[in-house]
């Protein structure tokens, strides 16, 4: 199966620091698409960013960015001067047709 | 509402029996994704719906779990003779068409718990 990999099971930081979650997927396809999702303690994953295998350059939206390499096949998140509200489990995930694959997640914990 | 609905919120059940899972997915959303989450681990996939037919069985455990989808609207997952190891939040995500680019709105879950 291709997978994808988040080798970090649990992170924590503490509030203001800044904390890079890694994210490495497997795929023999030229055309396909990479996921950010966040879920909070409350349950919900929210969808947090989507990027094409064609566009590699960098993106950032607010305090959050995304680093994606596709010569490491790496799409990495981080998060800048971290809060408390970001403690979440974060999942990345690869599209491929209809064929969605998520990691294992990271459990990210900032502390005040 | 406007997400992606899923019932029961909660259900216990004793061991070898039936149990069936509601989604009610974004209205316009043609793909219908059902996954399952254990505790503390990542999302396993179980079916993907396109429509009323489900091009990708292959993530369903055994033949006790069973899902349709009527209408190309609501789902159900149904799970026969429950056993312990299928306590886990059962998750439903809807998405725009089956394309690969449209992200997943998901649903609160169902956490469902074998006695």
């Amino acid at each position: 199966a291709q997978k994808v990999t988040q080798a970090q099971t649990e992170i924590s930081v503490v509030e203001k620091e800044d904390v890079t979650l890694d994210c490495v997927y497997e795929t023999r396809d030229t055309t396909y698409y990479l996921f950010w999702y966040k879920q909070p303690p409350s349950g919900e994953l929210v969808f947090l960013i989507r990027r094409n295998s064609f566009d590699e350059q960098n993106e950032i939206s607010g305090r959050y960015s995304w680093n994606f390499q596709k010569s490491t096949s790496s799409f990495n998140f981080t998060i800048t001067a971290s809060q408390v509200v970001d403690s979440a489990v974060y999942f990345c995930a690869r599209s491929v047709v209809d064929d969605m694959r998520f990691g294992a997640g990271t459990r990210l914990t900032v502390k005040p | 509402g406007a997400g992606v609905s899923q019932s029961p919120s909660n259900k216990v059940t004793e061991k070898g029996k039936d149990v069936e899972l509601r989604c009610d997915p974004i209205s316009g959303h043609t793909a219908l994704y059902w996954y399952r989450q254990s505790l503390g681990q990542g999302l396993e996939f179980l079916i993907y719906f396109q429509g009323n037919s489900a091009p990708d069985k292959s993530g369903l455990p055994s033949d006790r779990f069973s899902a349709e989808r009527t209408g190309g609207s609501v789902s159900t997952l149904t799970i026969q003779r429950t056993q312990q190891e299928d306590s886990a939040v059962y998750l439903c995500a809807s998405s725009l068409g089956g394309h690969s680019n449209q992200p997943q709105h998901f649903g609160d879950g169902t956490r469902l718990s074998i006695l």
